[in-house]
């Protein structure tokens, strides 16, 4: 069973920082690219960056570029997200995501770690 | 980057109904030389994650009931339930990934009348 499972998530402060980590399993992690996408409270969704398979090319949304480092390790079957400067406007549940078979839809998603940003 | 605008933001309808929901993109997502759509559909239930529905503008997902179907090309696509379920209660949302700065539309909550 293709299984994505999220860590990490917590309260910090305004400027502080984060790692979200995913463990994947049940399928073969390296071949495929990964994604993290968030949901703020009551909110939609807002696909925020992208890993290819191998990890040579990345890519963010503008409200996180220089502030957030998406990663995987290919051994561990994992993928992380370092989240630094973090903001209020940062609050949300952060979903990693795996891409489909026949294309770049979100195909499978993990259950989501909820970041709070306050003082 | 692409902009995905949803019609109508919420929709209230009776069991049985057909429901329509509408998303379109601020430039076309499909591909001219190979005729592929790079839209994809998604259910998300209260206190869970987004689920997968159709992909490919009407490609169903494996285990995705058939009352659900895609269609639509370039800029404007739709969702289509055929006959409502109390089950299809959710905030459904349209998603390009023709571009790789992937967006989502803003959601679609569907409601039992």
């Amino acid at each position: 069973e293709v299984q994505l499972v999220e860590s990490g998530g917590g309260l910090v402060q305004p400027g502080g920082s984060l790692r979200l980590s995913c463990a994947a399993s049940g399928f073969t992690f390296s071949i495929y690219n990964m994604n993290w996408v968030r949901q703020a409270p009551g909110k939609g969704l807002e696909w925020i960056s992208y890993i290819k398979s191998s990890g040579s090319d990345t890519y963010y949304v503008d409200s996180v570029k220089g502030r957030f480092t998406i990663s995987r390790d290919n051994v561990k079957n994992s993928l992380y997200l370092q989240m630094n400067s973090l903001r209020v406007e940062d609050t949300a549940v952060y979903y990693c995501v795996k891409e489909g078979q026949y294309g770049s839809y979100s195909a499978v998603w993990g259950q989501g770690t909820l970041v709070t940003v306050s003082s | 980057d692409i902009v995905m605008t949803q019609s109508p933001d919420s929709l209230a309808l009776s069991l049985g109904e057909r429901a329509t929901i509408n998303c379109k993109s601020s430039q076309s997502v499909s591909s001219r030389s190979n005729k592929k759509n790079f839209l994809a559909w998604y259910q998300q239930k209260p206190g869970q994650p987004p689920k997968l529905l159709i992909y490919g503008a009407s490609a169903r997902e494996s285990g995705v009931p058939d009352r659900f179907s895609g269609s639509g090309s370039g800029t404007d696509f739709t969702l289509t339930i055929s006959s409502l379920q109390a089950e299809d209660v959710a905030v459904y949302y349209c998603q390009q990934y023709y571009s790789t700065l992937y967006t989502f539309g803003q959601g679609t909550k569907l409601e039992i009348k």
